[in-house]
Formats: C-alpha cells, structure tokens, sequence
C-alpha cells in the first residue's frame, strides 16, 4: 500500500502566478483534505472533499480551490500567489462510513511551495 | 469553535527520562482528540487518538495520553525518552465529524 501520495515535492512559483498540487489518497479512501503548515505552524485546515463535492472549509480566501475525481484523487489549485502562500501543503485521506465516525486521517508528505 | 494549546513550543530531555508534553483543548460537543508526530520534512504520522472509549489510550513507540474531561486536557507521555523520539509533535481536536484543529507544536529535543 502506497499510502497517500503527492506531487510534486517541491516547486517554486513566482508571485501572481497559478499552481496546481495533486494528491492519491490511501486505498480504500475516499475523502481527501487539504492543509497548509507554515513554517513553525501547526497545519491549518483548508478543505475537505468527499464524493467529488467540498464539505468543508476553512478561513481561506476563494484564491484557494480544489477538486476531486472519480477515483477520489484530488488537487488544490491557488491562483494569484502571494508571498505568504509559501508553506507546506499536506493531503490526508480519511474513509467516511455512516456507522464508523472515529476514522483516522493519513498524510502525505506534503509539497513544499515557495512563493518568490 | 474548537481549539488547541500546546504550552511548551520546547521541550528538552534528557535520553531515558520522562516525557511530557501538554495539551489543553476547547470544544462546544464532545471531541475526538489525536496526537501526531512530524519528522523534519516529513508529513505526520498518527501516535495516538481518543475517541470516547477508554480515557487512557496507548499509542506506538510507547506513547500514551489520557483523556481528562474535567481539565480539558490531553497530554502526551512516554516513560523513557529515546533519542529517535525527538520530532516536532501536534495535538489536535476534532468536535463530532468537523474539521480538524492542530495546536502549534511542540518541538522534543532529547539530550543523549
């Protein structure tokens, strides 16, 4: 089992600038969330996917976007980068099940961003 | 709304000795509770969680927390620090099925 997979690692993007982040979730999940850790910061909490829909979000500005795919994989967009994007940006997968509310969240390693 | 205290951005031990690190959560419902450990550059791993079963929950590498309602707390320990034990390590709360709130951290420094 691959467990939670993201790409890319690292990336580098120039102020204004668009990006895209992707993440596998761990098999058999189904919902994916996405968090941005700066440095020295605890992960704050973005969004969350689950059957291809957001189902909750965070205090992040609409710059901010994602997206979920049949296969449950998903991707965070942000458009316009400000300096202050730069940060670690962590996927978890979790598997939601009626009866199970207790599951356990995996992580990705997570992609560096830098914003210059 | 939910949140997490971690009091100690620090903590220095000496290898063998007790560890400790703190916890304190707030939360409107009654919360599933996690502490996860980050190795540098690394995304987090899961040590240990609470969820309304046992108040003592024993996690891996020898960790264990416990749950005490009355104080709002939910500190992490480990009898004898081990020099790989030394991470950065966050506490979170999640109330009922929102999202999820981490403290800030709590970097342990084991000292040989």
């Amino acid at each position: 089992d691959a467990g939670v997979t993201q790409s890319p690692t690292h990336l580098i993007k120039t102020r204004g600038q668009q990006v895209t982040l992707r993440c596998s979730p761990k098999s058999g999940h189904d919902t994916v969330s996405w968090y941005q850790q700066a440095l020295g910061q605890g992960p704050q909490f973005i969004f969350q996917y689950y059957e291809e829909e957001e189902r909750q979000r965070g205090n992040f500005p609409d710059r901010f976007s994602g997206h979920q795919f049949p296969n449950y994989s998903s991707e965070l967009n942000v458009n316009a980068l400000l300096l202050g994007d730069s940060a670690l940006y962590l996927c978890a997968s979790s598997l939601v099940q009626a009866q199970e509310r207790d599951t356990e969240a995996f992580f990705g390693q997570g992609t560096r961003l830098t914003v210059v | 709304a939910q949140s997490v205290t971690q009091l100690g951005s620090h903590v220095s031990v000496s290898e063998g000795a007790l560890v400790l690190l703190r916890c304190n959560y707030s939360s409107s419902v009654p919360p599933y509770l996690f502490w996860y450990v980050q190795y540098p550059n690394q995304g987090l791993q899961l040590l240990l969680k609470y969820t309304s079963a046992a108040t003592l929950v024993k996690g891996i590498n020898g960790f264990e927390a416990e749950f005490k309602k009355s104080e709002t707390s939910f500190h992490l320990t480990k009898p004898s620090a081990h020099m790989s034990d030394a991470a950065e390590y966050f506490c979170a709360v999640r109330p009922g099925y929102q999202k999820v709130t981490f403290g800030t951290g709590t970097k342990l420094q084991v000292i040989p």
